[in-house]
């Protein structure tokens, strides 16, 4: 069964700082991995997606990375800004039940302190 | 381009009535999943309709249902509503079928269950 896991679950840092964001996962048959942004009450916004057969994507201040062997990646992000502050998750896709679905892990609330 | 939209963006029930949860996919998008997100969890996978088929189910019981429309649309239902069921309901829409394709999701449904 896929595990997701992200740590730290929560982190806090000053602005300017550059920081990154750990997703593991158990099973490394996937197809893909993305991250996602979430607002406190809101949906999710698409970060970066990475295919299986990539090793990272960028996307201005975002870079992630992607070591499906070790079942490892990491979200970059620099020079952050208090705009960063939000929910960060990760997910691979597909899950374990046949359809294109994502599974997720639980995030890493960022706070980015002015 | 139209995104994802979701209706209503916020619900309360009583316990025991049923739901009527509602989703437009993006425009081009044949493939609709819906995910369920409890307070500070990451989204789970309910069920995922490709050209008005199931295309696969999560671990939820049958009182969660579905439709997908010819124009992609789609519903989500749930009888017998449970206190449990309170939660974010996740839209998410993609092309196709194929792992590569990247998923997009809407802005939610909040449900509140007394």
């Amino acid at each position: 069964k896929q595990e997701v896991t992200q740590i730290p679950a929560a982190l806090s840092v000053p602005e300017g700082e550059n920081l990154v964001l750990n997703c593991s996962f158990t099973d490394s048959a996937i197809y893909n991995l993305q991250w996602f942004r979430q607002d406190p009450g809101k949906g999710l916004t698409s970060l970066l997606l990475i295919q299986s057969s990539q090793r990272e994507q960028t996307s201005g201040r975002l870079n992630a990375s992607l070591d499906k062997s070790s079942g490892r990646s990491t979200l970059y992000i620099a020079a952050s800004q208090p705009g960063d502050s939000a929910t960060y998750l990760c997910a691979v896709g597909p899950g374990p039940t046949g359809a294109n679905n994502l599974f997720f892990g639980t995030g890493t609330r960022l706070t980015v302190i002015p | 381009e139209t995104g994802v939209t979701q209706s209503p963006t916020h619900l309360i029930k009583t316990r025991g009535q049923q739901v009527t949860l509602r989703c437009s996919s993006q425009s081009g998008h044949n493939t609709v999943s819906w995910y369920q997100q409890a307070l500070g969890q990451g989204p789970q996978f309910i069920f995922q309709y490709y050209r008005e088929e199931e295309n696969g189910r999560g671990n939820f019981p049958p009182r969660f249902s579905g439709l997908q429309f010819p124009n992609y649309s789609s519903e989500l239902n749930v009888n017998a509503l449970e206190l449990d069921d309170s939660a974010l309901y996740l839209c998410a829409s993609s092309l196709g079928l194929a792992e590569s394709y990247e998923q997009y999701f809407g802005p939610g449904t909040r449900l509140t269950v007394t």
